[in-house]
């Protein structure tokens, strides 16, 4: 099974800065990655797709970028509601593995 | 709409079998792949498996795989999890999500407990 490392594994940050979340794939798939953000008692919520592509609704503060192995989540200036438990997901290739998980809490 | 409405929370005893539902609507429900994931208390999320409800082509993380049985049955829509034998372990919030174009649309949750 493709391993999905993500980092860090949480994060303390302050309303407005500029935060970067990584996932590194054990083998290349493609563009075949998801960014997801989960609030506490809530299902995942779809962020980026396709590694880059912004899902409709979300505002445009998140940013991903990334193919083959290395991939990233920008979100350039936090805001309140951000703070947030993030995952990536690839589904490359059965079984689809979710990264480990970044905690974002308020500085 | 693309809806994919969960069964209501369970408390089970170990031992016990169980089959939670997602219903889809909302798209032809043969047509996309629905996966089902895990996330136990206070911890990360773990996909357990997928099916493709048009021909039952279903596919198990190695962690889950004979731990649990996926299931679709397309004339109402709705795909299951399902366990033989619970165990306290299996204590968690299960997700089921609906695989789109390049993105995964999900279920509301349900939560099963297993306590003696």
């Amino acid at each position: 099974a493709i391993q999905m490392t993500q980092s860090p594994s949480s994060l303390s940050a302050s309303v407005g800065d500029r935060v970067t979340i990584t996932c590194r794939a054990s083998q290349g798939i493609r563009n075949d990655l998801g960014w997801y953000q989960q609030k506490p008692g809530k299902a995942p919520k779809l962020l980026i797709y396709a590694a880059s592509s912004l899902q409709s609704g979300v505002p445009s503060r998140f940013s991903g970028s990334g193919s083959g192995t290395d991939f990233t989540l920008t979100i350039s200036s936090l805001q309140p509601e951000d703070f947030a438990t993030y995952y990536c997901l690839q589904d490359y290739n059965s079984p689809y593995t979710f990264g480990q998980g970044t905690k974002l809490e308020i500085k | 709409e693309v809806q994919l409405v969960q069964s209501g929370a369970e408390v089970k005893k170990p031992g016990e079998s169980l089959k939670i539902s997602c219903k889809g609507s909302g798209y032809s429900f043969t047509s996309y792949w629905i996966g089902w994931v895990r996330q136990m208390p206070g911890k990360g999320l773990e996909w357990m498996g997928i099916i493709y409800p048009g021909d039952s082509d279903t596919r198990y993380s190695p962690s889950f795989q004979g731990q649990v049985t996926i299931s679709a049955d397309k004339s109402i829509s709705t795909a299951y999890l399902q366990w033989s034998s619970l165990k306290a372990s299996d204590t968690a919030m299960y997700y089921c999500a609906r695989r789109s174009s390049g993105w995964w649309d999900w279920g509301q949750g349900t939560l099963v407990t297993v306590s003696s």
